[in-house]
């Protein structure tokens, strides 16, 4: 079945140092809808950014994406980092017929702490 | 104005108690998810549904029940809580379509501590 895989559980930077997030997925459809989500402590979890376009950067409030279809990838990037982006990241598949029966398949979540 | 309302927000319970964690949403979504969240799990779906009268069963649907008894309302029930069901429990809702249309809108979460 599809499955999401964030290698990362914890990542602990430097303010100002760049941030980069790792996301690969598996599914045997090629339609692959990919999604970043983020969860800030004491908030929902709500949409960063999304993308099924093949090697188009898709970006929202400083962070970045690139979904590439031939390595399964959908890493999320920001050029510094910033103590305000401590949270946890997750990444997400869907299909584009929603034969995973309408549903996300999450990764496990990679802690992002920010330092100063 | 919140789309997804929890309640409660905190939850103490004693094993063996029943316990029912109610959702509320405005989005007129059809679909509507209950996940918990571990650390080192992350959001695992329990059970989701696809409309009044519908419950299907997650990846971890074991020791939980759902009820979904209209569009805007979806229950997780607890019937004899366990300390293992001791988590944060997430309801989301989404227009339950693929591709494009199946981001999902979370709500704020019940913490639930089973002692």
């Amino acid at each position: 079945g599809d499955s999401v895989t964030q290698k990362e559980g914890l990542v602990t930077l430097t303010e100002g140092l760049p941030v980069m997030l790792n996301c690969t997925y598996q599914t045997i459809y090629s339609n692959a809808f990919l999604f970043w989500y983020v969860h800030y402590l004491n908030e929902s979890p709500r949409l960063l950014l999304k993308s099924s376009t093949d090697n188009k950067r898709t970006e929202h409030q400083g962070f970045h994406a690139t979904l590439h279809k031939s390595s399964s990838s959908f890493h999320l990037q920001k050029s510094s980092a910033q103590l305000s982006d401590s949270a946890l990241y997750y990444c997400a598949l869907s299909d584009l017929y929603g034969s995973s029966g309408n549903k996300l398949i999450f990764g496990i979540g990679t802690l992002l702490s920010v330092k100063p | 104005e919140a789309a997804v309302t929890q309640s409660p927000r905190n939850k103490v319970a004693v094993t063996g108690g029943k316990v029912t964690l109610s959702c509320n949403q405005t989005n007129n979504h059809n679909n509507m998810y209950w996940y918990r969240q571990d650390t080192g799990h992350g959001l695992r779906l329990i059970h989701y549904s696809y409309g009044a009268g519908s419950t299907e069963k997650g990846d971890i649907p074991d020791g939980y029940k759902a009820s979904r008894p209209s569009q805007e309302n979806f229950s997780l029930i607890l019937e004899l809580a366990t300390p293992s069901q001791t988590s944060v429990y997430f309801c989301a809702s989404g227009e339950g379509t693929g591709g494009n249309y199946a981001e999902q809108f979370f709500g704020p979460g019940t913490r639930l501590t089973v002692l």
